[in-house]
């Protein structure tokens, strides 16, 4: 079975903090995904990385950036957390058309 | 307009009945359709592909309409655990690389 792991289910930070959330998959996918979700408006790309250190933005790439340093781990980044950064984080990978999901991280920021 | 719309729902329907979903996309170069189903607090998982031929899968069945930017899920039987929300996805690249996920439709299968 494809196994997607993120670092944590819940986080709470503060505003202006730097945040990082980590995901790992365990099936030597090429391309990985940082999503989020929130109420009424869907999944949103963040960004999405075919290799590693290679990255490309997605459709809501303001106020993130991403690592990928290893093909197994795609890191998302919030340089400076704000409010409007309070979402559920969801990472994927890619095999063939199908998309593998994490558990998502749910971030509050206060 | 979003690129992919769906019926906002939610759809509350008794154990058995036949429910559908549709989706319209804006995209005309959109290459691949798919189905995704979230459960409550879960992530999104593969439903379904969808083709223009159209395609079946036990008592799920859908269809693809290029040429009027529209999808459907068809589901017979519903039952229980088919409670979910019900993600329309359209692959602008081809390769998986760049979907646009629906907001959703939340149905409920009432016993």
């Amino acid at each position: 079975d494809v196994k997607v792991t993120q670092s944590s289910r819940y986080l709470v930070k503060r505003t202006g903090e730097k945040v990082f959330l980590e995901c790992v998959q365990d099936m030597d996918h090429e391309n990985m995904f940082w999503y989020r979700q929130d109420p009424g408006l869907g999944l949103r790309l963040i960004y999405f990385s075919y290799d590693v250190k290679m990255k490309e933005k997605g459709d809501i790439p303001e106020g993130y950036s991403v690592s990928r340093e290893k093909k197994e781990r795609f890191s998302l980044i919030l340089e400076s957390a704000s409010t409007n950064q309070t979402s559920m984080y969801l990472c994927a990978s890619t095999e063939g058309v199908r998309q593998y999901f994490g558990p998502g991280t749910r971030l509050t920021v206060t | 307009r979003k690129e992919v719309e769906q019926d906002p729902g939610p759809f509350n329907v008794p154990e058995g009945a036949t429910v559908a979903f549709n989706c319209t996309y804006s995209n005309s170069a959109s290459q691949s359709f798919f189905w995704y189903r979230q459960d409550c607090r879960k992530e999104p998982k593969l439903l379904m592909s969808v083709y223009s031929s159209g395609n079946e899968d036990g008592r799920f069945t859908a269809q693809l309409n290029r040429a009027s930017q529209y999808i459907s899920l068809l589901i017979r039987d519903s039952k229980l655990s088919d409670s979910a929300t019900y993600l329309c996805v359209v692959d602008r690249s081809g390769s998986a690389r760049q979907l646009t996920f629906g907001s959703g439709t939340q149905l409920t299968v009432l016993p």
